[in-house]
């Protein structure tokens, strides 16, 4: 079974915007971890974020998680074409299984 | 650093065919996963395993799907036979046992079954 949904499922913005993408889960976690998948490099890991942390920043990326609220957010500011793909949340509990949502596809016109 | 190599690319077949997909892991990565894709959602686990041993098989369909990773190392994912649900992207994916969270995936098999 699939814990995050991340929403929107499909996103469609010019270059230079920001996006936002946000994941809901359901059951604890110890960590949520964002992906990105496209078809030049496959599945790539882009940030963790634990779950004593409430935000986290990595180049134009920045994570939030809110655990009362069991969700987070990924924002990707200066959206270049290059950022086209979909975008997963996963999240890790006590084992060492990662669950993943279904995916955001973001798409960002020249 | 390479990265995890998986083989075929592509793979299509009939039903009730079998195939298999091979994975060789990350250099020093004790932690190999087979994941299940299906069009339009996120990756599924189908094994895990540490080392040789099968640390988490509870959503591997055991009646067709068999999985092994022999010394360690490369592991094999065969299905047999093969149902027109299976059409999915296989990826495999490596940890390094101690000091991170990453998983790094390969490229995947795209299996269409017919």
């Amino acid at each position: 079974s699939q814990q995050g949904e991340e929403d929107p499922q499909a996103l469609s913005i010019q270059e230079g915007e920001n996006a936002t993408m946000n994941c809901s889960y359901k059951t604890s976690i110890n960590n949520l971890q964002w992906y990105r998948q496209n078809s030049g490099r496959g599945l790539v890991h882009l940030i963790l974020i634990r779950s004593n942390e409430r935000e986290k920043h990595s180049g134009r990326l920045r994570v939030t998680l809110d655990t009362s609220k069991k969700s987070s957010s990924l924002l990707i500011t200066a959206s270049r074409a290059a950022d086209t793909a979909s975008y997963f949340c996963a999240t890790q509990g006590g084992s060492e299984k990662l669950v993943f949502g279904k995916g955001t596809k973001l798409t960002v016109n020249p | 650093e390479a990265g995890v190599a998986q083989s075929p690319r592509y793979k299509i077949i009939e039903k009730r065919q079998s195939v298999a997909f091979w994975c060789n892991p990350i250099s020093g990565h004790a932690t190999l996963y087979w994941y299940q894709q299906i069009l339009g959602q996120g990756p599924k686990l189908l094994i895990q395993f540490q080392n040789n041993g099968v640390v988490d098989d509870s959503q591997l369909p055991k009646d067709r799907f068999s999985a092994e990773r022999l010394k360690g190392v490369d592991s094999t994912l065969k299905i047999q036979p093969a149902k027109l649900e299976d059409s999915a992207v296989y990826l495999c994916a490596s940890r390094i046992l101690q000091g991170g969270s990453e998983q790094f995936f390969g490229p995947g098999t795209r299996l269409t079954v017919l």
